[in-house]
């Protein structure tokens, strides 16, 4: 089916490991984004990517790596775990970054660090 | 850093009422969006807006840009509207958005 999707959908996982959460999606948008959702912050940008082989950070990237070689796929990695982490993440895409578009999600990922 | 706050946090309705859930910025905006994210987690694009009103269903999205605020109303409001409803401005440069709180709506049958 076309559209965005995230996987894994559920993840835990202990301090210090690494984990990848994956985003792919099928419309050829040019934009995408991660963000994490939290109690009492709502949702926030982690990074951005305008384009493949382009990455920006957004307001809490600290411990995150992400890569964009192909358009379609938006991984996130934690490098190093922390409970910290501990969140549900969404994957989004658009087809342009400037709000001017609407913005499509994932379903989520809810990831437990332990 | 555009500040977005929204009302009401929490918001109970029996079925059938209307509802206004409220979003207010602090910077001028080339567009504002409504997000309904339900339980099961899933988020919604509803409305993108830059001015005036748009219609969906019994869904209706207000802007007022000068006054910077933004409502979003629900007629004959039905438990299946029971979801967190979120919006979101994008930022000066315009490659990212801030999000509003979200309003959480129960709708009681």
């Amino acid at each position: 089916d076309a559209g965005i999707t995230q996987s894994p959908r559920y993840k835990i996982t202990e301090t210090g490991r690494q984990v990848t959460l994956m985003c792919h999606q099928t419309w050829s948008h040019s934009y995408m984004f991660w963000y994490r959702q939290d109690l009492g912050h709502g949702l926030r940008l982690i990074y951005y990517s305008a384009a493949a082989d382009i990455t920006d950070k957004g307001e809490v990237p600290d411990g995150y790596v992400v890569s964009r070689s192909k358009t379609e796929n938006f991984p996130l990695t934690l490098e190093s775990a922390t409970r910290s982490q501990t969140s549900v993440y969404f994957c989004a895409s658009s087809e342009s970054g400037r709000g001017g578009r609407k913005a499509f999600f994932g379903q989520g990922t809810r990831l437990t660090v332990v | 850093k555009n500040e977005v706050e929204q009302s009401p946090q929490n918001l109970t309705a029996q079925e059938g009422e209307f509802i206004t859930i409220n979003c207010s910025y602090s910077v001028g905006i080339s567009a504002l969006h409504w997000l309904q994210q339900h339980p099961g987690g899933g988020i919604v694009s509803l409305f993108m807006l830059s001015s005036g009103k748009k219609k969906h269903g019994r869904l209706i999205a207000t802007i007022n840009i000068q006054e910077k605020h933004s409502s979003l109303h629900i007629t004959a409001s039905h438990p299946r509207d029971s979801a967190v409803y979120i919006c979101a401005v994008p930022n000066n440069a315009g490659n990212m958005l801030t999000f509003g709180g979200g309003t959480r709506l129960m709708v009681k049958p």
